[in-house]
């Protein structure tokens, strides 16, 4: 079946500018997580959706990073005036209920000039 | 903070050797996965340890977990160069992951 889609694959954005960010989870999952990897690094936990609400948005950085959840479906993540150290790759994964698995999406490149 | 922290960096071994990959991490856990991830994107999830298990298998892949030392392995026997990649420990406590920074394995051909 179809696994986690995410688009765009790249993004370039000028400094200042906004981003979003969108992630299909697999259907049926009803857990939702961003995390960002910048370069040559792990993963950095973001956001975690069960269904549409946030649980524990910790991990965002700054008041610039937001997330949202249609039910149990699509996610977006947008950054607000996008700074260069935001570049990174912009990781989604979903699991279903009671499983402990998630399963990753190929990811969004973002480049900030 | 990272709860895992994977042991070498980086691993280069010749097609056909056994590659070790150690992970350490700080907090107790309800279970430990390992991931792989080619060329900087999506992973793929491997193997998953529950703390009351000692030792697991799967294919080439072998899993130990030692919750006295707080510390996993992952040996990948008799590897191939399609093996090259990045590979991750995380740990969890409830629903959250929480990766390592990885161990980045070449496989020579």
């Amino acid at each position: 079946g179809a696994g986690v889609s995410q688009s765009p694959s790249n993004k370039v954005t000028e400094k200042g500018k906004d981003v979003e960010l969108r992630c299909d989870p697999i259907s049926g999952h009803t857990a939702l997580y961003w995390y960002r990897q910048r370069l040559g690094q792990g993963l950095e936990f973001l956001i975690y959706f069960q269904g549409n609400s946030a649980p524990d948005k910790s991990g965002l950085p700054s008041d610039r990073f937001s997330a949202e959840r249609t039910g149990e479906s699509v996610s977006t993540l947008t950054i607000q005036r996008t700074q260069q150290e935001d570049s990174a790759v912009y990781l989604c994964a979903s699991s279903p209920p009671s499983i402990y698995e998630q399963y990753f999406g190929p990811g969004t490149r973002l480049t900030v000039t | 903070s990272q709860q895992g922290e994977e042991d070498p960096q980086a691993l280069s071994i010749q097609e056909g050797e056994n590659a070790t990959m150690n992970c350490s991490y700080k907090t107790s856990i309800n279970n430990l996965q390992w991931y792989r991830q080619n060329s900087g994107r999506g992973l793929v999830h491997l193997i998953l340890i529950r703390s009351n298990e000692r030792e697991k298998h799967s294919g080439r892949l072998r899993v130990t977990l030692d919750t006295s030392k707080k510390s996993s392995s992952l040996l990948i026997t008799a590897s191939r160069a399609a093996d090259t990649a990045s590979y991750f420990c995380a740990t969890d406590s409830s629903y959250k992951l929480i990766f390592g920074s990885g161990t980045r394995l070449l496989v020579r051909p």
